[in-house]
């Protein structure tokens, strides 16, 4: 089954404990990003890659990195997280070209920094 | 800013009658337009979608409508179903990008 699997679902953290995100699709896709979302501003990047060890930046990258060291996995690093990146997060992949291609999404992580 | 904006927080519809989720944008250089469905507690998922080339595309009970003049569009359901009643996210790309911007959502409710 095609899929983009997150882990974990579920996370409550404290302020400036480094955590990852792990993101895992079985697609083959070239493309991956990160989006969280809040309520009132939908879905808004974060980082994205367009292969192995391409990443740049996307509308809100402030306080996170990614790493893209194998084409399926694309983990989430929030090195000193804090209370303004409680949101919930979802990894998408997709195969390059933009038109006529669609986003495949995961099913999302809940952070809560305190 | 946002470059695409839904502008209806919530709509409520009675089952059988038609739902009409409008999104509008900024960007005149977008050239494809999906809407996404989101139930609670899963990812967004893959709906339909437009080209620039068109204005209109069907799939079943979904229609979606662009008018790039007024830099809008729109999704047609009907008939409403309960099982529609979901968060719809209307989104955007320009180009080779695979960049999508994305609308903050209308929850729809589909009563019985």
């Amino acid at each position: 089954e095609a899929q983009v699997t997150q882990n974990p679902r579920y996370l409550i953290t404290v302020t400036g404990k480094k955590l990852t995100v792990t993101c895992s699709q079985n697609m083959n896709h070239e493309y991956m990003s990160w989006y969280r979302q809040d309520p009132g501003l939908g879905l808004r990047q974060i980082y994205y890659s367009m292969n192995v060890e391409v990443t740049d930046k996307g509308d809100v990258p402030e306080g996170y990195k990614v790493s893209r060291k194998e084409k399926r996995n694309f983990p989430l690093i929030l090195e000193s997280p804090s209370p303004n990146q409680t949101s919930l997060y979802f990894c998408a992949s997709s195969l390059p070209g933009g038109m006529n291609t669609e986003a495949f999404f995961g099913q999302g992580t809940r952070l809560t920094v305190v | 800013d946002q470059q695409v904006k839904q502008n209806s927080p919530s709509l409520s519809v009675q089952e059988g009658r038609i739902s009409i989720l409008n999104c509008d944008y900024t960007n005149s250089m977008f050239d494809y337009f999906l809407w996404y469905k989101k139930y609670p507690a899963e990812g967004p998922t893959f709906l339909i979608s437009i080209s620039s080339i068109k204005d209109k595309n069907e799939d079943g009970r979904f229609t979606v409508f662009l008018n790039k003049s007024a830099k809008h569009l729109s999704l047609h359901i009907v008939p409403s179903q309960p099982g529609d009643s979901a968060v719809y996210f209307c989104a955007a790309s320009e180009g080779d990008f695979n960049k999508f911007y994305f609308g903050s959502g209308t929850k729809l409710n589909v009563k019985p």
